[in-house]
């Protein structure tokens, strides 16, 4: 059964510091991997989608990074700024299945 | 952002009762979803369709049934509301051509008492 662990549960940091956020899966046989973002109360917004053949994908200020062999997979969010202040959820996708497994989640505060 | 949307949105109803949430894309995705979010749970899979009339159990199907009549259309049923179904619900859509990257939907807010 796949499991999803994401370190630190929550992260508080000042504006303008480089950050990374954490996430290990058990199973190495996944077919992506996806980061989101949700703010209180709200959806997921899907932020960076790795495919099991990648290694790595940007988006603006964020780049992902997959290392399938060891499990983990890396958010590093560059320059943050207030704005970014939310939760942050890693999911991968088995090969064999058709549902994501959630991490718990990163809680992110950037204070100005 | 992919065009789903989800109704209701909010929703307060008695134990007992039955209820359906609606799920609606326009974005004519074969994949479509539902999750419930919990604190201390995350998110977790209740059912999933892989195209019209094609539908299967997720990890948490227990109490819920499904059915997809159309493309663009995902409905969740409780057949009879409990306590413990008191969640936010979320609706998710994905296209093989797309890598099966999951969209999601604003989400519905249900509440048994």
């Amino acid at each position: 059964k796949q499991e999803v662990t994401q370190i630190p549960a929550a992260l508080s940091v000042p504006e303008g510091e480089n950050l990374v956020l954490n996430c290990s899966f058990t199973d190495s046989a996944i077919y992506n991997l996806q980061w989101f973002r949700q703010d209180p109360g709200k959806g997921l917004t899907s932020l960076l989608l790795i495919q099991s053949s990648q290694r790595e994908q940007t988006s603006g200020r964020l780049n992902a990074s997959l290392d399938k062999s060891s499990g983990r997979s890396t958010l590093y969010i560059a320059a943050s700024q207030p704005g970014d202040s939310a939760t942050y959820l890693c999911a991968v996708l088995v090969t064999s299945g058709s549902r994501l497994t959630f991490g718990e989640g990163t809680q992110l505060t950037v204070n100005p | 952002d992919a065009g789903i949307t989800q109704s209701p949105r909010h929703k307060v109803t008695e134990t007992g009762t039955p209820v359906t949430l609606r799920c609606h894309q326009t974005e004519n995705h074969r994949y479509m979803y539902w999750y419930r979010q919990d604190p201390g749970h995350g998110l977790r899979l209740i059912h999933y369709s892989y195209g019209v009339k094609d539908t299967d159990k997720g990890e948490v199907s227990d109490g819920y049934s499904v059915s997809r009549s159309k493309t663009e259309d995902f409905l969740l049923t409780l057949e009879s509301a409990t306590s413990s179904q008191t969640s936010v619900y979320f609706c998710a859509i994905s296209e093989i051509r797309m890598g099966r990257e999951q969209f999601f939907g604003p989400g519905t807010r249900l509440t048994v008492l």
